[in-house]
């Protein structure tokens, strides 16, 4: 079993759409949550950084974790074509050893 | 404010052969990590460095080492190439080992 999973997609959604991107876990002992954007060429971007349980917004990003269910949550909201992109979540225990999914490929239609 | 710069953005070696990749951290973060991304996957953890010691190693052949330079620059050796190693080569700082990274562009590494 995988430590992080992530459904690759692809995911299509109209501009303005909420789009919903999940990742699941089965290490109990992570407690640093975080989501990035990548592009085609380009190396991932950091968008939201989280620790432990909870929500947290930026923007029409909106991170939350539910370490009862193993679970993390990345929404965004007024999709706009600008966020096509692959999205990858990352967790960590304790900071020495990242673990990723294999990212999600996003697509917004104009 | 630079942000994490990695060389060559491109190279092509051969089965066999030695490959060394650098990375230069964000001004003021201590912490670097190495990641290889095949294609459709997500990065996979090589090492990662703090202050010139090894914080973390993932599941990666004695074939792949790395150090850590007074200056924060990072170096990644890979000996031995195989066809299989052929990747992105990503490099990420952060300022200490537990905050968040940031990466860099990273290196296309294509073996022939």
């Amino acid at each position: 079993q995988k430590e992080v999973e992530q459904d690759p997609g692809p995911l299509s959604v109209p501009e303005g759409a909420i789009v919903s991107l999940n990742c699941t876990y089965s290490n109990s002992a992570f407690q640093y949550f975080m989501w990035y954007r990548q592009y085609s060429r380009k190396g991932p971007e950091l968008l939201m950084y989280t620790y432990s349980s909870g929500n947290k917004e930026d923007g029409r990003f909106t991170a939350q974790v539910d370490k009862s269910s193993k679970y993390i949550s990345l929404f965004i909201r007024d999709s706009q074509p600008s966020d096509s992109a692959t999205y990858l979540c990352a967790m960590t225990p304790a900071g020495n050893q990242f673990y990723f999914g294999t990212g999600t490929s996003l697509t917004v239609i104009p | 404010d630079a942000g994490v710069t990695q060389s060559p953005t491109h190279l092509i070696k051969t089965r066999g052969q030695h490959v060394t990749l650098r990375c230069s951290p964000i001004s003021g973060h201590k912490s670097v990590s190495w990641y290889q991304q095949v294609l459709g996957q997500g990065p996979q953890f090589i090492f990662q460095y703090y202050e010139k010691e090894e914080r973390g190693r993932g599941n990666f052949p004695d074939r792949f080492s790395a150090r850590q330079f007074p200056n924060y620059s990072s170096e990644l050796n890979v000996n031995a190439l195989l066809l299989g190693d052929s990747a992105l080569y990503l490099c990420a700082s952060s300022p200490d080992s537990n905050q968040p990274q940031h990466f860099g562009d990273g290196t296309r590494l294509s073996i022939l």
